[in-house]
């Protein structure tokens, strides 16, 4: 099993819908979660870190449920500049891969006219 | 002023020649990564230090090495390039060893040819 996976899509939807990405992480000692954007041929940037309590910025919510080992994203109301790759990230704890961010593979977003 | 920076930003080789990428973080933090994206986008970390300090050595070839005069620079020299070397090639920092959000350089595109 992959240490983080997500669906790799691509998911490809009209401006204004809602859409929402799934992933699921292996380490249950994990401590911290995170999901980056990642546009076309750039690097990737911090979108939003997720709290077990679940967190909201504007269009954009995080979920975390540690027992299912599981984070999602919502994002409401998609603008064609939402389009870009969504990585899901999870910083392992524990053993020689303390303080290791590891990636998922990214769920490509499409947002079209 | 760019926050994580490393050059070059293009590299084309040949096979069997040997390489480094440079970079270097303004931001002051203790945490410096190297990661490989591979053409199907996977991101996958190499190697982490933590203030000049290796901590994270990712089952990466001997012909990576890594160097850290300070902990504002993290070089990556490549020997005997191969045709799998090819990758588009990441550095990082944190304030923190992995809590905390990574901040990307804009990548290194590296092709062997």
């Amino acid at each position: 099993r992959k240490e983080v996976e997500q669906d790799p899509g691509p998911f490809n939807v009209p401006e204004g819908a809602t859409v929402a990405f799934n992933c699921t992480y292996s380490n249950s000692a994990s401590q911290s979660f995170f999901w980056y954007r990642q546009d076309c041929r750039k690097e990737p940037k911090l979108l939003m870190s997720v709290y077990s309590s679940g967190n909201e910025d504007g269009r954009f919510t995080a979920q975390l449920n540690r027992a299912s080992q599981y984070i999602s994203l919502l994002i409401r109301d998609s603008k064609l500049s939402d389009s870009a790759t969504y990585l899901c990230v999870v910083n392992n704890a524990g053993g020689t891969s303390y303080g290791k961010l590891t990636f998922g593979q990214g769920t490509i977003l499409t947002v079209h006219p | 002023d760019t926050a994580v920076s490393q050059t070059p930003k293009y590299l084309v080789t040949q096979m069997g020649n040997d390489k480094s990428i440079k970079c270097e973080q303004n931001l002051g933090h203790d945490t410096m990564y190297w990661y490989k994206q591979d053409s199907k986008k996977f991101l996958k970390i190499m190697f982490s230090y933590n203030n000049k300090e290796l901590i994270i050595n990712e089952t990466v070839p001997n012909r990576f090495s890594p160097k850290s005069p300070d902990k504002a620079h993290l070089n990556l020299h490549i020997n005997s390039l191969e045709l799998g070397d090819s990758a588009v090639y990441f550095c990082a920092s944190s304030q923190g060893f992995g809590s905390t959000e990574a901040f990307f350089g804009q990548g290194t595109r590296l092709t062997v040819v």
